[in-house]
C-alpha cells in the first residue's frame, strides 16, 4: 500500500529553526509537495521537489532524497504566524496526490 | 484568497436531508477535485474532474454525487448522509492533471456536520 509518515505534532521556539520530516512509500513518484494549513483555513502550497537536493525559498527550504523515500521541510527564524499544520504529499505514478496526516507545529514565544 | 471559493462555509444537516456544496474557481484551471478532511487523518481524494470529465472516483459511497457543469464550477450533492460523514470538505483546482509540477489551489472548505 501507499503510505506517508510525518510526526503528529512538534513544538519550537520563536526565532529558532525546526525541521519537519516526511517519509514515503508510493507506487511511483512524480514529485513531493509541502503545504501549510492554518486552523480553519485552506491548505496553501509551499514547495515542490522532484529532483534530489535542497530547494530554498526565503525562510523555508525543502529537501528530497528519492533513494531514501525521505523529505524534510526546514523553517528558519520562526515566527508566531508559522504556527500551523504542515502537510506532506507525494504524486504517484497515476498523478494522484497521496497525503500525510500533517504535522501540527506549535510556536512558543 | 486562493482564487477558489466554496459555499456554504458551514452546514448542519439531518440524515434524511439533501444538500449541495458548491465550488467555483477563478483561475482558468482545467482540473478540479473534491477532498474529505477528517481530524488527524490524511486528506482523502473523493473525485477528480479534468476538462469537465470525471477521471477518478475513489470508492466513494453513492450518497455523494459530484457534478461539474463547466470548468469553473464543481458541486457535491449530498443525500442520506451518516454521522461519520461529518468532516471538512475541500475543493481544489490545478492547471491540468497528469503533470508533476502541478500545484493544487484549495478553497476554504465546507465544515459539514451530520446529525
Amino acid at each position: 500500500g501507499q503510505n506517508i509518515d510525518q510526526p503528529t505534532e512538534m513544538t519550537a521556539t520563536e526565532g529558532a529553526i525546526v525541521q519537519i520530516n516526511c517519509t514515503y512509500q508510493t507506487s511511483g513518484f512524480n514529485g513531493l509537495f509541502w503545504y501549510q494549513q492554518h486552523a480553519g483555513e485552506a491548505p496553501t502550497f509551499l514547495s515542490y521537489n522532484v529532483l534530489d537536493g535542497l530547494e530554498e525559498k526565503g525562510r523555508f527550504s525543502s529537501f528530497l532524497s528519492r533513494s531514501k523515500g525521505y523529505s524534510y521541510l526546514l523553517l528558519k527564524e520562526l515566527q508566531m504566524k508559522d504556527s500551523a499544520s504542515y502537510l506532506c504529499a507525494v504524486m504517484d505514478s497515476n498523478y494522484q496526490l497521496i497525503w500525510g496526516a500533517g504535522t501540527k507545529l506549535i510556536i512558543k514565544p | 484568497e486562493t482564487g477558489v471559493t466554496q459555499t456554504p462555509r458551514h452546514l448542519v444537516m439531518g440524515m434524511t436531508n439533501k444538500k449541495s456544496l458548491k465550488c467555483e474557481q477563478h483561475l482558468g484551471h482545467n482540473a478540479m477535485y473534491w477532498y474529505k478532511q477528517s481530524a488527524k487523518k490524511p486528506l482523502e481524494l473523493m473525485f477528480v474532474y479534468s476538462l469537465e470529465e470525471r477521471v477518478e472516483n475513489n470508492s466513494v459511497p453513492s450518497r455523494f454525487s459530484p457534478e461539474c457543469p463547466n470548468s469553473s464550477h464543481l458541486f457535491l450533492h449530498l443525500h442520506t448522509l451518516q454521522p461519520e460523514d461529518s468532516a471538512l470538505y475541500l475543493c481544489a483546482s490545478s492547471q491540468d492533471r497528469g503533470t508533476g509540477a502541478n500545484e493544487q489551489f484549495f478553497g476554504p472548505g465546507t465544515r459539514l456536520t451530520v446529525l
